[in-house]
């Protein structure tokens, strides 16, 4: 059974400040790994993805993954009140049919304070 | 930008009763999945279709569910026999495959069972 484990929060942060947002996994086999932001009542919307241990970068969002350690996170810098929502860890398997889904986690409720 | 749509926005149905949730995935995609999220809780994944068959289905997808691809632009997810507990959010998603590809989302189905 494949788990992907998050704090649910809220993970309150004044604006302007760093978001980090933390994500386990237990498949190590799992190849894949992706942030989704959902808005209450929205669908989740790809905000990262990230296959290979370190650091990926995209404008105010960094994710960092250990697959050692199972480890996947999400850093927001000079956060905005727009960023507030639900964030979503996903993680994808490999079976070798290529359409796998996601296992996704709870998510994290983030509320960026004005 | 190219988007999955998926109709109707809300379904409200009496136990007992079939529906159809239908869904246009982003044209040059090629795997295409359902998801499900019951209100407060995790997004789940229900089912992976590719080549016209099935590919990947979780403990979810019982023999309720069906899916099919009628033409060459429509997805649809059947539920037979409706229950209460088949309230949710019923989310449509598609990648152009392998599992390195991000899964874009719909904007998703309320569907509400009476």
């Amino acid at each position: 059974q494949k788990e992907v484990e998050q704090n649910s929060g809220p993970l309150s942060v004044p604006e302007g400040a760093i978001a980090s947002l933390n994500c386990t996994y237990s498949d190590r086999g799992s190849q894949s790994f992706f942030w989704y932001r959902q808005y209450s009542g929205k669908s989740p919307e790809l905000i990262m993805s990230i296959y290979s241990n370190g650091d990926k970068e995209d404008g105010r969002f960094t994710a960092q993954l250990n697959k050692a350690s199972q480890y996947v996170s999400l850093l927001i810098r000079d956060s905005q009140p727009s960023d507030s929502a639900t964030y979503l860890c996903a993680v994808n398997g490999y079976s070798g049919g290529g359409a796998d889904g996601l296992t996704f986690g709870k998510g994290t409720h983030l509320i960026i304070q004005p | 930008e190219p988007e999955v749509t998926q109709t109707p926005s809300h379904q409200v149905t009496q136990m007992g009763q079939e529906v159809i949730l239908r869904c246009v995935p982003i044209s040059n995609h090629l795997y295409f999945y359902w998801y499900r999220q019951i209100l407060g809780q995790k997004v789940e994944f229900l089912v992976s279709f590719y080549n016209n068959e099935i590919s990947e289905k979780s403990e979810i997808f019982d023999d309720q569910f069906s899916v099919e691809r009628p033409d060459g632009s429509n997805f649809t997810l059947k539920i037979r026999s409706t229950k209460l507990e088949d309230s949710a959010m019923y989310f449509c998603a598609s990648s152009e495959g392998g599992e390195y590809q991000p899964q874009h989302f719909g904007d998703g189905t309320r569907l509400s069972i009476l």
